[in-house]
C-alpha cells in the first residue's frame, strides 16, 4: 500500500515570497491534517479536512496560510506571504476517518525561510 | 486548552538498560498514540490506546494508559542501538483526531 506523498521535499524561499506544498493521502482515506512541526518540538496540527469539508482550522493563521482539498483527495498547502518563523517542517497525515484511530504521516517538506 | 507533557525531554540509556517515558496530559481523553521519529524522518505510528487500563506491547516498548491519573507510559526493556530516535506521544482532543502532541523524547541508546 502506497504510503502519504509529499513534495517538493524541501523549499527554500525570502521572506514575503509565496509557496505550496501538495499532498497526496493514502487511497481511500478521506479524512486528511497538516501539520507544523519547528525544530525541537512536537507537530502543531493547522487544518483537517474530512473529504473536501474542513473540521478543524482554528489553529491556521488564516491571514496569510490557506489551504484546499479539492475533490477530496490531494490537498495543497499555501503560505502566503511567507515569514522567518514559518521556518518548519510541514507534514500531512491521512485517517480512513475521522474516528478512525491511527494518522498516517507523510514525509514531509522542510521549508526554510530567509 | 490541552497540554501534554513528556519527560525526560531527553534521554541517554546504555544498551540493556531499563526505563520508562511519560506523557501527561491536561484534560480528559482516552485516545493516546506514540509515535517514533528518526532524525530528519517522518513519524512511525508505534501504539495506540483507546481505553483505560490498556497496554500494547511491541518487541522492547511497552505502552500503557491510565486515563484517571491521564497519564501514559512508554517502557523499554533491554535498549538497543537501534530504538535511538525522538518518542512523542500524542493526544486525541476531541475523539475527532486532533492530536496535540508533546514535545517529544528524544532517546540516545550507547553501547
Amino acid at each position: 500500500e502506497a504510503g502519504v506523498a509529499q513534495s517538493p521535499r524541501y523549499k527554500i524561499i525570502e521572506k514575503r515570497q509565496s509557496v505550496a506544498f501538495w499532498c497526496n493521502p493514502i487511497s481511500g482515506h478521506a479524512t486528511l491534517y497538516w501539520y507544523q512541526q519547528i525544530l525541537g518540538q512536537g507537530p502543531k496540527l493547522l487544518i483537517q479536512f474530512q473529504n473536501n469539508g474542513v473540521v478543524d482550522d482554528s489553529q491556521l493563521p488564516k491571514d496569510r496560510f490557506s489551504a484546499e482539498r479539492l475533490k477530496g483527495v490531494d490537498s495543497t498547502l499555501k503560505i502566503q506571504p511567507a515569514k522567518l518563523e514559518d521556518s518548519a517542517v510541514y507534514l500531512c497525515a491521512s485517517s480512513l476517518a475521522l474516528w478512525t484511530d491511527t494518522q498516517y504521516f507523510g514525509p514531509g517538506t522542510r521549508l526554510t525561510v530567509l | 486548552e490541552l497540554k501534554v507533557e513528556q519527560n525526560p525531554l531527553f534521554l541517554s540509556m546504555q544498551e540493556g538498560k531499563n526505563y520508562t517515558i511519560y506523557c501527561n496530559y491536561s484534560t480528559t481523553s482516552d485516545r493516546l498514540y506514540w509515535y517514533r521519529q528518526d532524525p530528519g524522518k517522518s513519524l512511525e505510528s508505534l501504539f495506540v490506546l483507546l481505553s483505560n487500563g490498556a497496554v500494547k506491547q511491541e518487541g522492547r516498548l511497552m505502552a500503557s494508559l491510565d486515563t484517571k491519573a491521564r497519564l501514559s507510559t512508554l517502557h523499554i526493556t533491554a535498549a538497543v542501538h537501534d530504538l535511538s530516535a525522538t518518542y512523542f506521544c500524542a493526544v486525541d482532543y476531541n475523539q475527532g483526531g486532533k492530536l496535540i502532541f508533546g514535545q517529544g523524547t528524544e532517546l540516545s541508546v550507547k553501547p
